[in-house]
């Protein structure tokens, strides 16, 4: 079972540069979650779709834009990429949509960004 | 709002002994779980353990143990027998107010499990 896709692994940019991180699970799952990661930071999380065809915004939104395409689908993307946005981004799902029980997280690989 | 906090950065351990990961939380949420996940220098996160606010029993699995003290707001993790391929970075997590399990992480501790 494939789980949580990300692609792509690895992207260097120029800022100003525009681009869209794909995300894809194969689970059956509600929601799903953009999270960055900094050094000698957690994990932030930047956008969320807690079901199909709806999206809100996490701790860190400001310079990106979701899009919830399917149910299994769920895009990030960089409009204008600065380079406060070099990261370690992961996607993540679970099956529940409600805080409840343990509703694991699943989390892609990740894809290493770097804004120059 | 809630918040993790994970003191150690680093820590070490000798092969086969046992280690604590200190994680305490801060949440106004009358339930709540805690979960604690680890990430090897591969990079991929990977799901430990699980504690709800309202289990009786600390949680256990395997070698992974959690030292759940809620009056102190503590979820601490016990790795029982070091081996080698524990050492990665551990992180701490709770979820954010509002449902839909969005988790809040803390910055995590490095773990260096020596032969």
């Amino acid at each position: 079972n494939a789980g949580v896709t990300q692609t792509p692994k690895f992207q260097v940019l120029k800022t100003g540069q525009s681009m869209t991180l794909q995300c894809a699970q194969d689970m059956n799952h509600n929601s799903m979650y953009w999270y960055r990661q900094d050094p000698g930071m957690g994990l932030r999380l930047i956008y969320y779709s807690a079901s199909e065809g709806t999206t809100d915004k996490g701790e860190v939104p400001n310079g990106y834009n979701v899009s919830r395409l399917n149910k299994r689908e769920f895009s990030l993307r960089l409009e204008s990429a600065a380079p406060s946005q070099t990261s370690v981004y992961f996607c993540a799902s679970t099956q529940g949509d409600r805080g409840s029980g343990a509703n694991v997280l699943t989390f892609g690989a990740g894809s290493r960004l770097t804004v120059l | 709002a809630q918040k993790i906090t994970q003191t150690q950065p680093g820590m070490f351990v000798q092969e086969k002994e046992a280690v604590t990961l200190d994680c305490t939380y801060d949440t106004s949420d009358p339930s709540y779980g805690l979960f604690w996940y680890k990430q090897p220098s591969s990079g991929e996160m990977i799901f430990l353990i699980y504690q709800g606010s309202y289990d009786q029993q600390n949680a256990t699995e395997g070698r992974y143990s959690l030292n759940f003290q809620k009056a102190r707001k503590s979820a601490n993790l016990v790795i029982s027998a070091s081996q080698l391929g524990d050492s990665a970075m551990y992180f701490c997590a709770t979820r954010l107010s509002g449902g839909y399990n969005k988790l809040i992480f803390g910055a995590g501790t490095r773990l260096a499990v020596h032969p």
